[in-house]
């Protein structure tokens, strides 16, 4: 089984470039997340969608946007890529009603120089 | 805000020996409490949880009980093994309105034989 795929796995950005990382779910999962993973602050909810339709801001939403293309698909866009974004990418999905488990892909490491 | 702080890491063990990576959380409500682990390479996974008080989640020989008094949710193991090497995450969630989960710092272990 697939579970939760991302792409790309690896992505080196100029500052100023955009570039938007895919996810896809195939478990049929209400809500999806973005996190991102940084060295000694454990992983930061960025934005998350609930339900198809929906999204709404996480922790640390700036310089960040979403799109719930359908139920299986959840995108996270650059804009305008900063080095502070360097980091690495985790999209995870979750059914309702909560149950505490979120299904993670394998990542997407982003440096932007 | 809700917050969860682990012990620091690394942690280097032989095999065989007891393991405990230390939990605190500060929340307003009453959370659900979860460890999950990430091996190299790969996204996070759920190894176990607990939904309240004096509960206990095990899985895979690791065990942690939700301890209200002391806002703590400690991961223990008796016998460690090598293939444990990987980096455990603490969380807890309020789920209002979405499976939003609030992680620690994650602390890395390495087992060695």
């Amino acid at each position: 089984n697939a579970g939760v795929t991302q792409t790309p796995k690896f992505q080196v950005l100029k500052t100023g470039q955009s570039m938007t990382l895919q996810c896809a779910q195939d478990m049929n999962h209400n809500s999806m997340y973005w996190y991102r993973q940084d060295p000694g602050m454990g992983l930061r909810l960025i934005y998350y969608s609930a339900s198809e339709g929906t999204t709404d801001k996480g922790e640390v939403p700036n310089g960040y946007n979403v799109s719930r293309l359908n139920k299986r698909e959840f995108s996270l866009r650059l804009e305008s890529a900063a080095p502070s974004q360097t980091s690495v990418y985790f999209c995870a999905s979750s059914e309702v009603p909560d149950t505490g488990e979120l299904f993670f892909g394998e990542g997407s490491r982003l440096t932007v120089l | 805000g809700d917050s969860v702080t682990q012990m620091e890491g690394p942690v280097t063990l032989s095999e065989e020996a007891f393991l405990t990576i230390n939990c605190t959380y500060t929340a307003t409500g009453y959370p659900s409490l979860f460890w999950y682990v990430q091996y190299p390479g790969e996204g996070l996974q759920l190894l176990l949880k607990a939904t309240k008080a004096d509960d206990k989640g095990s899985n895979k020989g690791f065990e942690a009980t939700y301890r209200k008094e002391t806002t703590s949710f400690h991961l223990e193991k008796g016998s460690v093994q090598v293939s444990d090497s990987a980096v455990y995450f603490c969380a807890l969630s309020d789920f209002r309105g979405a499976q939003k989960l609030v992680f620690g710092q994650g602390t890395r272990l390495t087992i060695n034989p």
